[in-house]
């Protein structure tokens, strides 16, 4: 079935370096979102990607949407703690009745 | 987050008993979601909801059915519990059919 592959599955940084996980699909995606889910918690959005090339910026956090539309990336600059967490990216399914999930990448932040 | 809320949170069931999960939400969104979370498996689509009565299966279906009497509550019911389905069950909840989901706070469910 579609699949969506995240790398890194998994990170550890000091606190204050630079993060970046990848999502690469092998079909062209409508549409792409990003989530952070902490430790014990649930996911919570973050942001949808539409536009081919699309950059959005969040404070510290860079979310990229590849020009074919088949890859994403989320790049956090200068880690704190509170950046500890599972993301994961999330296109539609073919179907494009929900979306599919990524199987995360779980950032642990030293300080 | 408030306006979607899961019930119980925490479940430990004997193999073969049936069980159901509640998922509550006071936002009238149309969409409805369960997604199962299990290590290495990320969050797996079981079935959806587009509607009062109108639900459909997703990538691992088998051993669960749904029901959606109402727009604020969708129930997930797994028929004969085994111990493959011990997971975090969350629901997730949406206005239109892609945008932001919102996530429940999950059921944790051990089979034993």
């Amino acid at each position: 079935g579609q699949q969506v592959m995240q790398i890194p599955q998994y990170q550890h940084v000091q606190e204050g370096e630079d993060f970046t996980t990848y999502c690469n699909s092998s079909t062209t995606l409508s549409n792409i979102q990003w989530y952070k889910q902490r430790p014990g918690g649930h996911p919570v959005f973050l942001i949808q990607l539409v536009k081919s090339g699309e950059v959005k910026k969040q404070k510290r956090l860079t979310f990229q949407f590849g020009e074919a539309k088949k890859n994403s990336s989320l790049h956090i600059t200068a880690t704190q703690t509170t950046d500890v967490g599972t993301y994961f990216c999330a296109p539609p399914n073919q179907a494009g009745t929900a979306l599919i999930f990524g199987k995360g990448t779980t950032l642990s932040v030293s300080s | 987050d408030a306006g979607i809320t899961q019930s119980p949170r925490h479940k430990v069931t004997e193999t073969g008993t049936p069980v159901t999960l509640r998922c509550h939400q006071t936002e009238n969104h149309r969409y409805m979601y369960w997604y199962r979370q299990d290590p290495g498996h990320g969050l797996r689509l079981i079935h959806y909801s587009y509607g009062v009565k109108d639900t459909d299966k997703g990538e691992v279906s088998d051993g669960y059915s749904v029901s959606r009497s109402k727009t604020e509550d969708f129930l997930l019911t797994l028929e004969s519990a085994t111990s493959s389905q011990t997971s975090v069950y969350f629901c997730a909840i949406s206005s239109t059919e892609f945008y932001g989901y919102t996530f429940g706070s999950g059921t944790r469910l051990t089979v034993v």
